[in-house]
């Protein structure tokens, strides 16, 4: 059974760029990589989507090296306002329609 | 476009018990796919439909199970309620055919409790 990792939490100061890996080891040939953010009492929304190398969109970059059994979202600058819990998302198995999200990192932004 | 809607937002049941929950998706899009969500196990895949069919299941037992109607809308239903069942189920939509590669848009969720 396919499973994704991430860290569990993480700090960062207001400004600074954060950098949170995801591990899928047993993704798809033709799934695709995807990072959401999740609030307290809302449901994920979506940041990022990749396949391979590097996406980069007005929020945030993803990187994914040639193997695919990691990624990479990075988020520049951060404020307090992106203090929230983030979530990679891919198929799993030849199927690639079994949906594994990732453990979920919690990142806090601090003053 | 108005979001993705989910009825009830909360809901409190007793052991033994059944639960019908509703997903109406974004205009337009025609996959539907549920999670679950607990502290212990973070967002587990429940199943998806598309165009009234269920495409794809979780690890899930038989006693959940859900629907998908002609206009989109989607239920999912928990029959013989356990005290592990309480979590937040979360609706998400999305436009095109194959979820694994779609964006998809959630809504808030509705906090189930079993007492």
């Amino acid at each position: 059974l396919a499973k994704t990792t991430q860290p569990i939490s993480m700090d960062s100061y207001e400004g600074q760029e954060v950098n949170i890996t995801c591990s899928h080891n047993n993704i798809a040939t033709n799934d695709y990589i995807t990072w959401y953010q999740q609030f307290p009492s809302q449901g994920p929304r979506f940041i990022i989507q990749g396949y391979k190398t590097k996406v980069t969109n007005e929020v945030a970059s993803l990187f994914i090296p040639a193997d695919r059994k990691s990624s990479t979202l990075s988020l520049p600058r951060v404020s307090l306002s992106d203090t929230a819990v983030y979530y990679c998302l891919v198929g799993e198995g030849t199927g690639a329609n079994n949906l594994f999200f990732g453990t979920g990192t919690r990142l806090t932004v601090i003053p | 476009k108005a979001g993705v809607t989910q009825t009830p937002r909360y809901l409190i049941k007793t052991r033994g018990q059944q639960v019908t929950l509703s997903c109406s998706p974004i205009s337009g899009h025609r996959s539907v796919s549920w999670y679950q969500q607990t502290p212990g196990q973070g967002l587990q895949f429940l199943f998806e439909y598309f165009s009234e069919t269920q495409r794809n299941k979780g690890n899930f037992p038989g006693r959940f199970s859900g629907r998908q109607f002609s206009n989109s809308r989607s239920e999912m239903n928990v029959s013989t309620l356990e005290l592990g069942d309480s979590a937040l189920y979360l609706c998400a939509s999305s436009p095109g055919t194959i979820v694994s590669t779609d964006t998809q848009y959630f809504g808030p969720g509705t906090r189930l409790t079993v007492l």
